[in-house]
């Protein structure tokens, strides 16, 4: 069965901390990883990575994904108190429907 | 806001009630996604469509679920007979016809069934 696993489940930090997300995941049939930042409403996008050791960044967020050891991870360096929200990672299976599944996602929590 | 909006945004009902969302896409985007959120759960996977075909169902879609998408523009997703186990958010998400284009989601509709 696919699935997809983070890791902290959730996360406390004072403000200018850096931090590192993990995602690891476990699906057929890969099509891309996709990391989305989720405050009290719908997920917002924030990366989608398909290719092995190409660093995607913007602003203070950067993300990378390795797919022989099946895993990516999220950085936020300077952490401010608007980055607290959940971090969800999914992956787009393949087929005709590239449906994603979804981590339970990291709880981040940045204290001024 | 990402361009895909949902109504309503809140609905409250009791046990046994029947409850339709609705789900307007990105006008361009032939692809339509439901999902439902749990709390301290990410999203799961409800139903695909591409323009007006249901082209798969989650095994979470019981039959009391029912989503229609008529003219491949808005899309409807019924409940009936609602069971407190159906307390979420229930998110759209759409995507244009060309591959490798991620989903943008909408502000959700977030049920309570007493």
């Amino acid at each position: 069965e696919d699935k997809v696993v983070q890791s902290p489940l959730s996360l406390v930090v004072h403000e200018g901390d850096t931090v590192t997300l993990n995602c690891s995941y476990e699906v057929t049939n890969f099509r891309s990883l996709l990391w989305y930042k989720q405050e009290k409403k719908a997920p917002t996008f924030l990366f989608m990575l398909t290719s092995s050791g190409i660093e995607k960044k913007s602003g203070r967020l950067s993300s990378i994904l390795d797919k022989k050891e099946l895993f990516s991870i999220l950085n936020i360096t300077a952490t401010q108190t608007g980055d607290s929200a959940i971090y969800l990672c999914a992956v787009e299976a393949g087929g005709a429907t590239n449906k994603l599944i979804f981590g339970t996602g990291t709880l981040l929590a940045v204290q001024p | 806001d990402t361009g895909v909006s949902q109504d309503p945004r809140h609905k409250i009902t009791k046990r046994g009630q029947n409850v339709t969302f609705r789900c307007d896409p990105i006008s361009e985007h032939n692809r339509l996604y439901w999902y439902r959120q749990t709390l301290g759960q990410g999203p799961e996977f409800l139903t695909y469509f591409q323009n007006e075909a249901q082209l798969e169902k989650s095994r979470l879609l019981s039959d009391r679920f029912s989503a229609e998408r008529p003219k491949g523009s808005f899309s409807t997703l019924e409940i009936q007979r609602t069971e407190q186990g159906d307390s979420a958010m229930y998110l759209c998400a759409s995507s244009p016809r060309s591959k490798g284009e991620t989903q943008y989601f909408g502000p959700g509709t977030r049920l309570l069934v007493l």
